[in-house]
């Protein structure tokens, strides 16, 4: 079965440093890895994805994440943090095999100091 | 030309009292899924349908009843609530489904967040 470990619960970064989520997965086969955000109150919101090809993935609101399947890692990265990017940060598994099923890291929650 | 939608987007009620959650996509997807957002923020999926045909059943209570009346309406219907069914519920879809041999792409809804008083 597939599983999303997201090492880091709360991270806290300044507004216009970088910033890197952590995501780890375990699925036996080729993974299809997503990274979703969270506002306060709202829905999800999916940032990128990553199918196949390019291990470097770009997305929305200038955030990045590389797969790497010798570390079964997706992390998540943006080079200048604004204070609207607090919110939690999910990654996500999908899954055919097991009827198209999306499974989900615990979460990270982001909180920018100004 | 919302593309995944929830209704109610709040639901205040009593345990013990039935209630159901409406979720209609205009894709024209033929699979949804529900996913349950607990108070720790953690995500989970409950349920799958495929052309009307469920696919995925977690281990969710029997309490717990998904109904497709068409391939673009999948409802939640939850009998004798109790405090731990308080959540936030999210409706998913996606082409396709299990017949293909790549994962094929969530849309979500709103979220539909559910109080149990």
């Amino acid at each position: 079965a597939q599983s999303v470990t997201q090492p880091d619960i709360h991270i806290t970064v300044s507004e216009g440093a970088s910033l890197e989520l952590r995501c780890n997965y375990s699925y036996g086969a080729t993974p299809y890895l997503f990274w979703y955000v969270q506002s306060p109150g709202q829905g999800l919101q999916l940032l990128l994805k990553y199918f196949s090809g390019d291990t470097l993935v770009q997305g929305i609101k200038g955030f990045e994440a590389e797969f790497k399947r010798s570390q079964s890692s997706f992390n998540l990265r943006k080079p200048s943090v604004h204070w609207s990017d607090a919110a939690e940060y999910f990654c996500a598994v999908g899954a055919w095999a097991a009827g198209n099923k999306l499974t989900f890291g615990g979460g990270t929650r982001v909180l920018v100091k100004p | 030309d919302t593309a995944v939608s929830q209704t109610p987007k709040y639901l205040v009620t009593q345990m013990g009292n039935d209630k159901s959650i409406k979720c209609e996509q205009n894709l024209g997807h033929d699979t949804m899924y529900w996913y349950k957002q607990d108070s720790k923020k953690f995500l989970k999926i409950m349920f799958s349908y495929n052309n009307k045909e469920l696919i995925i059943n977690e281990t969710v209570p029997n309490r717990f009843s998904p109904k497709s009346p068409d391939k673009a309406h999948l409802n939640l219907h939850i009998n004798s609530l109790e405090l731990g069914d308080s959540a936030v519920y999210f409706c998913a879809s996606s082409p396709t489904g299990v017949r293909d041999g790549s994962y094929n792409e969530q849309f979500f809804g709103p979220g539909t967040r559910l109080t149990v008083l």
